[in-house]
């Protein structure tokens, strides 16, 4: 079966712009995860979406913004870039994060902000 | 805050040798998983560990959860340079409220 898929794979924008990211998840997958990935911090847990509701989030400010849709398909909204926004943004799908599934992870989308 | 870190956070090996990389979370974790991602990839699920004690071979890979499920190791028998890339460990907590996270990685270096 198909796997992760991330939409775009790489995206250059100016500090100050808005992005939206997309990710569509394995067929029967309701778990989607986001997570930014940088150098300097190591893989950073965004948030968790599971049947359009969001379970669980980590420690970024408002700018940061996700939803999930009726088909399991998720976005991530990044609000007002800045320089340091920039990062490979990777989403995960799974069975069920907390039941104990595995994730699979899409290409991610590498974000550059000038 | 709940978080699990890694040691060492890195290593570089000659192919060949052995390699350990040990996970310790500051909350109890209700399974824990390993990824491993390659340089330019993204990270790949390698297994994942349930029960207190448990232990699990992949290969020369030897996995295994600790006690009181705070705690895990990775360990690589005679590393090969296809080894290269960073662990992770990760894992739900439900220590007060849902949190899955993520170990801060260990990035293996094998030289042949």
């Amino acid at each position: 079966k198909a796997g992760v898929t991330q939409t775009p794979r790489y995206l250059i924008k100016t500090r100050g712009q808005q992005v939206t990211l997309s990710c569509s998840p394995i067929s029967g997958h309701r778990s989607v995860s986001w997570y930014q990935q940088t150098p300097g911090q190591g893989l950073q847990f965004l948030f968790e979406y599971f049947s359009e509701t969001q379970r669980n989030k980590g420690n970024f400010p408002g700018r940061f913004s996700g939803r999930q849709f009726s088909n399991s398909r998720s976005e991530m909204n990044v609000s007002t870039l800045e320089l340091g926004d920039s990062a490979l943004y990777l989403c995960a799908s799974s069975l069920g994060l907390a039941t104990g599934y595995e994730q699979y992870f899409g290409p991610g989308t590498r974000l550059t902000v000038t | 805050g709940q978080q699990v870190m890694q040691i060492p956070q890195y290593q570089h090996v000659q192919e060949g040798e052995d390699f350990t990389t040990y996970c310790n979370s500051s909350t109890t974790l209700s399974n824990i998983q390993w990824y491993k991602q390659r340089p330019g990839g993204h990270p790949v699920f390698l297994i994942q560990l349930v029960k207190s004690g448990e232990v699990k071979k992949q290969k020369r890979l030897t996995f295994q959860f600790g006690e009181a499920k705070k705690n895990s190791s990775l360990h690589i028998t005679a590393t090969q340079t296809t080894d290269v890339g960073t662990y992770f460990c990760a894992g739900p907590s439900f220590s007060g409220t849902y949190k899955y996270i993520f170990g801060t990685g260990t990035r293996l270096k094998v030289l042949a």
